[in-house]
């Protein structure tokens, strides 16, 4: 079936550092990639979001790449900062379909 | 203010003693699912719904059910609750079909079933 694979688990930088996760996904009819950030305790909000027609988005310190001939994209958070941590979870899903895939989620520490 | 409200946030129970989650959207959207969080396994999709009366299973539904009688709400029923059911749940909801847009969440319900 569909599968979203992330990595790493966890992650652990200092702030100002730069951060990448990275997603593989096998349904080749997915075309739209989201990603959520999950503070401890609070429910998961997105972030930024990417359509296959589109190779990068940026918002800020926030960015995500897509590749869509490997099947993989990936988040790109620079100049980290504290409040970067929690659990981050891509996604991936096709426009018009009814299921939404997430991977297992990376849980981002940012030591000050 | 849109809102995704479920209830209970958290509750205990125990083996078989039947129990719904509540949730409710006041955004008139079409879509709503339920999802369960477990460490290292993320976010699995246990049902959803595009409109009232229409639901199908996720990727996770056994020994849950839903309804969708009204397009504001979307409960989901834990007929005879098992300890493998101990997670963290949430309700999402997007105005049309997924990959449209954004997954709006609840605020989570926690679980435990002793």
């Amino acid at each position: 079936g569909e599968n979203v694979e992330q990595h790493p688990s966890t992650l652990s930088v200092q702030e100002g550092d730069s951060a990448v996760i990275k997603c593989t996904y096998s349904d080749s009819a997915s075309n739209y990639f989201p990603w959520y950030k999950q503070e401890l305790g609070k429910r998961p909000q997105l972030i930024i979001d990417i359509r296959s027609n589109v190779g990068e988005k940026k918002d800020q310190r926030i960015a995500v790449t897509l590749n869509k001939t490997a099947k993989h994209f990936s988040l790109h958070i620079t100049e980290t900062q504290p409040e970067d941590s929690a659990v981050y979870f891509c996604a991936a899903s096709e426009t018009g379909g009814f299921k939404t895939i997430f991977g297992a989620g990376t849980r981002l520490f940012v030591k000050a | 203010e849109a809102q995704v409200t479920q209830n209970p946030r958290y509750l205990i129970t125990v083996t078989g003693k039947k129990l719904t989650v509540t949730c409710s959207q006041n955004m008139n959207h079409e879509y709503m699912s339920w999802y369960r969080q477990d460490p290292g396994l993320g976010l699995r999709q246990i049902y959803y719904s595009m409109n009232v009366e229409v639901t199908d299973k996720g990727d996770v539904p056994e020994g849950y059910k839903v309804s969708r009688k009204e397009k504001r709400n979307f409960p989901l029923i834990l007929e005879s609750p098992s300890p493998n059911q101990t997670s963290l749940y949430f309700c999402a909801t997007t105005p049309g079909a997924v990959g449209t847009g954004e997954l709006f969440f609840g605020e989570g319900s926690r679980l435990t079933v002793l």
